[in-house]
């Protein structure tokens, strides 16, 4: 079936500095791709909704410069976690339409120190 | 809006022991419904989903979901738990057209007892 590949799938970083996670569709174009956030023992937030070639959409309460995300091909969409804090720690995690639904990558747990 | 509840945040099961999670959603057309599972710091894995036909739906590592339309449900059963199947789980409920977001529901931790 259709597979997201998604790295890193750990990272820690310093405050301050900016981390960049990729999710690529393997073997199928993902003309949109989903990014979610999960903070601990609670369920998965939808951030933002990225088209390829196009700005991507984000919800309510999600800051766009500070989570930046870029989809600039069928197969590959990053988002970039801009000036991290301590508060961003979480679990990001992507996902695509497929032929038959909704595929996931595996996830990046973010870690800020 | 499309919302999706699950009544029940942690339940414990002692291993061979029968389980239901409960799921329940709200949708202003027939939806997609899905069960996902979710490791500890792991990502993802979808266990089943139903877009239409057989309201009884297989899906892997033995579990299966029924979805009855009149109760607005979709909840996930397996015959006999085991350890492995400590995790948690959550439904969702997405749109029928491809393309849009779905949501997910707040997740139910499962517990497994030797």
């Amino acid at each position: 079936g259709a597979v997201v590949s998604q790295h890193p799938s750990r990272v820690i970083c310093k405050s301050g500095t900016s981390v960049k996670i990729e999710c690529r569709s393997l073997d199928f174009q993902a003309t949109t791709m989903f990014w979610y956030r999960q903070f601990p023992k609670q369920s998965l937030m939808l951030m933002a909704t990225s088209n390829e070639g196009s700005k991507a959409t984000y919800e309510q309460g999600v800051e766009k410069d500070k989570f930046l995300i870029n989809h600039a091909s069928l197969t590959l969409s990053t988002l970039t976690v801009t000036s991290a804090h301590p508060e961003d720690s979480s679990f990001y995690i992507c996902s695509a339409t497929t032929a038959d639904g909704y595929t996931f990558g595996s996830g990046t747990r973010l870690t800020v120190v | 809006a499309q919302s999706v509840t699950q009544p029940d945040i942690h339940i414990t099961v002692s291993e061979g022991a029968s389980l239901e999670l409960r799921c329940n959603y709200s949708y202003g057309a027939t939806p997609y419904l899905f069960w996902y599972v979710q490791s500890p710091g792991q990502g993802l894995q979808l266990l089943l989903k139903y877009f239409s036909g057989d309201t009884l739906v297989q899906g892997i590592k033995g579990f299966e979901a029924e979805f009855k339309r009149s109760q607005s449900s979709f909840n996930l059963r397996k015959p006999s738990v085991h350890w492995s199947d400590a995790a948690e789980y959550f439904c969702a409920v997405g749109a029928r057209n491809y393309g849009q977001n779905f949501v997910f529901g707040p997740g139910t931790r499962l517990s497994v007892l030797p």
